[in-house]
């Protein structure tokens, strides 16, 4: 069965320090991967999507990048890390078809002070 | 105009209580619906896929009218464990980004004893 892992659970962060969220995902070859940033209280926000290893599509400008170094590895990083980026950080995979669910790893909530 | 939309409720209802979530969608063009369930600090889970006939899950059912572009769900004989909020989910349809899906906001449920 696949399973999505995330790391870390929780980060506290200062204003300006770097950042590295990674998400790994088992037992499937080639998925779609994808970063989501929720806001408390707010909805679901799709920040980056990839259909394979190096290739990277951003939704919404912004201070973090993303990278995909391996087929089922998937990276969120930022240089500076700015108050508004605190949230809940959720990596999704879903299998190559248009059409299918996306499952969610357990997520990391970034508190940036 | 958003994609999906839904009254965030809060809905509270007593155990046993028959509960209705509704939820509209903009592009015509989208082919694959769910809902997922959101618990506190956790991650979306799939609940459940929506088909065109309509089905159901046990005590849950989801329907879809596309004319209105329109989709509900429906829990008979509420838990507490219901307790939740329900996201309701489209995807992108033909010629959007591949896997693509739209979040609604969700709706707040709060089943009480």
């Amino acid at each position: 069965s696949q399973t999505i892992h995330q790391w870390p659970a929780t980060l506290v962060q200062p204003v300006g320090s770097p950042l590295s969220l990674e998400c790994t995902v088992e037992g499937t070859s080639n998925p779609n991967l994808y970063w989501y940033r929720q806001a408390a209280g707010r909805g679901l926000q799709l920040l980056f999507y990839s259909v394979g290893i190096g290739q990277i599509s951003s939704e919404v400008p912004q201070n973090l990048s993303a990278s995909r170094p391996q087929d089922r590895q998937f990276i969120l990083s930022s240089k500076k890390l700015l108050l508004s980026d605190s949230g809940f950080y959720l990596c999704a995979w879903t299998e190559r078809s248009p059409y299918n669910e996306q499952f969610f790893g357990p997520g990391t909530r970034l508190t940036v002070l | 105009r958003k994609e999906v939309e839904q009254d965030p409720g809060p809905f509270n209802v007593p155990e046993g209580a028959t509960v209705a979530f509704n939820c509209t969608y903009s592009n015509s063009a989208s082919q694959s619906f769910f809902w997922y369930r959101q618990d506190c600090r956790k991650e979306p889970k799939l609940l459940m896929s929506v088909y065109s006939s309509g089905n159901e899950d046990g005590r849950f059912t989801a329907q879809l009218n596309r004319a209105s572009q329109y989709i509900s769900l429906l829990i008979r004989d509420s838990k507490l464990s219901d307790s939740a909020t329900y996201l309701c989910v489209v995807n992108g349809g033909r010629g959007s980004t591949l896997g693509r899906l739209y979040f609604g906001r969700g709706t707040q449920l709060t089943v009480w004893p």
